[in-house]
């Protein structure tokens, strides 16, 4: 399985545009790129996934370089709500999902 | 939101009682799967399961065991338990689903038990 590296921590104010990068070096053709959101004493909650270039829904971005060997988590504009720790994951596509959870960027936002 | 709830949230008991924690969901997964969390630390596979009457184990050794004889229920069993179990048990579930983008897991809040 792909492992991945993303910053332990980082610090970001109430209306900015927050990016969290993910590298994953070794990722295999069919592996998929998955974020995950969790708050605490909570599970974590599933944001945005992609395989190339950008994958955009109504809470995230996803970019993805032509190599895939990483990936960036994109948030618009954060409020203080998305103070979480944020997941990178790569997912094997066997049909069955072996999710690998690393120690996670912990975001906090501040006002 | 997903519909998959765990029992209880919150367990407090001593060395040696067997423990159940509970697992069901109402979206009809075929797959689910069980994690174990320590506080500030990362989620590790413990068990999961493809349906009915599939088990395996995950990439962290656990003494638990699990059973899955109904699609919506896959708990969690502790025969004896000791400090060593206290964590944060996270369950989770997902569509069967074997070509395109893999589908997302779906968690529950857990169950943080803790063994005097």
């Amino acid at each position: 399985l792909a492992k991945t590296t993303q910053p332990i921590s980082m610090d970001s104010y109430e209306g900015q545009e927050v990016n969290i990068t993910c590298s994953h070096n070794n990722i295999a053709t069919n592996d998929y790129i998955t974020w995950y959101q969790q708050f605490p004493s909570q599970g974590p909650r599933f944001i945005i996934q992609g395989y190339k270039t950008k994958v955009t829904n109504e809470v995230a971005s996803l970019f993805i370089p032509a190599d895939r060997k990483s990936s960036t988590l994109s948030l618009p504009r954060v409020s203080l709500s998305d103070t979480a720790v944020y997941y990178c994951l790569v997912d094997v596509n066997t049909g069955f999902q072996k999710l690998v959870f690393g120690t996670g960027t912990r975001l906090l936002v501040s006002p | 939101e997903a519909d998959i709830y765990q029992t209880p949230r919150y367990l407090v008991i001593g060395t040696g009682k067997k423990i159940t924690l509970e697992c069901s969901q109402t979206m009809g997964h075929d797959k689910m799967y069980w994690y174990q969390q320590d506080p500030g630390m990362e989620l590790h596979l413990i068990h999961y399961s493809y349906g009915v009457n599939s088990t395996e184990k995950g990439d962290l050794s656990s003494e638990s065991t699990v059973s899955r004889i109904r699609t919506e229920h896959f708990p969690l069993t502790l025969e004896s338990a000791r400090p060593s179990h206290t964590s944060q048990y996270l369950c989770a579930s997902s569509d069967d689903r074997t070509s395109g983008s893999n589908q997302p897991q779906h968690f529950g809040d857990g169950t943080r038990l803790s063994i005097l």
